[in-house]
């Protein structure tokens, strides 16, 4: 079965700093990898997706991942970071058609 | 544009009662999908249609859980003799088609409380 693996519910980095959000999946076969960004009392937006097109995936606001078989990781980084960014992250597996299997959040402050 | 609605935003209900959840999917999306989004956990998958018919409820946790789309458009996800244990955000998302380069579009979510 597919499904996706978040390291750290909470992250903390300082205002400017790189910001690093950890996913692992498990798949028998190539997967559709996907980030969303849920904020407070919000529905989640997309970030952005892989596809198998390129292995750099670049999103919305400053965002990119990079899928690296070898590891089995699509971790989401930003080279720094922004009050605004302070939100739930969610990486997410395509299971098949477009039903998302999501791991359970990381959890982002961003400290001034 | 409209994105997707659900309504209400918050709903109480008292353990026993039975509810109604309501999505409004963006005009023309063919697909739709509920979620559960437990307190500090991660979307969990519930059901999926694909205009009127219902391809997938392999999500819904007991018979309690009933969701429709008669016409296609408008979706309902109706719970009966709530349990504490529903308590949740209750996501609905839509997309254009069936594919997996179609990304979800979703709502803001119904939170509901079971007391």
């Amino acid at each position: 079965a597919q499904s996706v693996t978040q390291l750290g519910s909470h992250v903390s980095v300082s205002e400017g700093a790189l910001v690093l959000l950890r996913c692992n999946y498990s798949s028998s076969v190539p997967p559709y990898l996907f980030w969303y960004v849920q904020y407070p009392n919000q529905g989640l937006q997309l970030l952005l997706k892989y596809t198998s097109a390129a292995t750099l995936v670049k999103g919305i606001n400053g965002f990119e991942a990079e899928f690296k078989k070898s590891e089995t990781s699509f971790h989401l980084t930003k080279p720094s970071a922004h009050m605004s960014d302070a939100a739930e992250y969610f990486c997410a597996v395509i299971i098949y058609g477009n039903k998302l299997v999501f791991g359970a959040g990381t959890i982002l402050r961003v400290k001034s | 544009g409209a994105g997707v609605s659900q309504s209400p935003r918050y709903k109480v209900a008292k353990r026993g009662q039975d509810v109604a959840l309501r999505c409004d999917p963006i005009s023309g999306h063919v697909s739709l999908f509920w979620y559960q989004q437990a307190l500090g956990q991660g979307p969990e998958f519930l059901t999926y249609f694909q205009n009127e018919a219902q391809l997938d409820k392999s999500g819904l946790p007991s018979d309690r859980f009933f969701a429709e789309r008669p016409e296609g458009s408008v979706s309902t996800l109706k719970i009966q003799r709530t349990q504490q244990e529903d308590s949740a955000v209750y996501l609905c998302a839509s997309s254009t088609r069936e594919g997996q380069d179609s990304p979800l579009h979703f709502g803001n979510g119904t939170r509901l409380t079971v007391t």
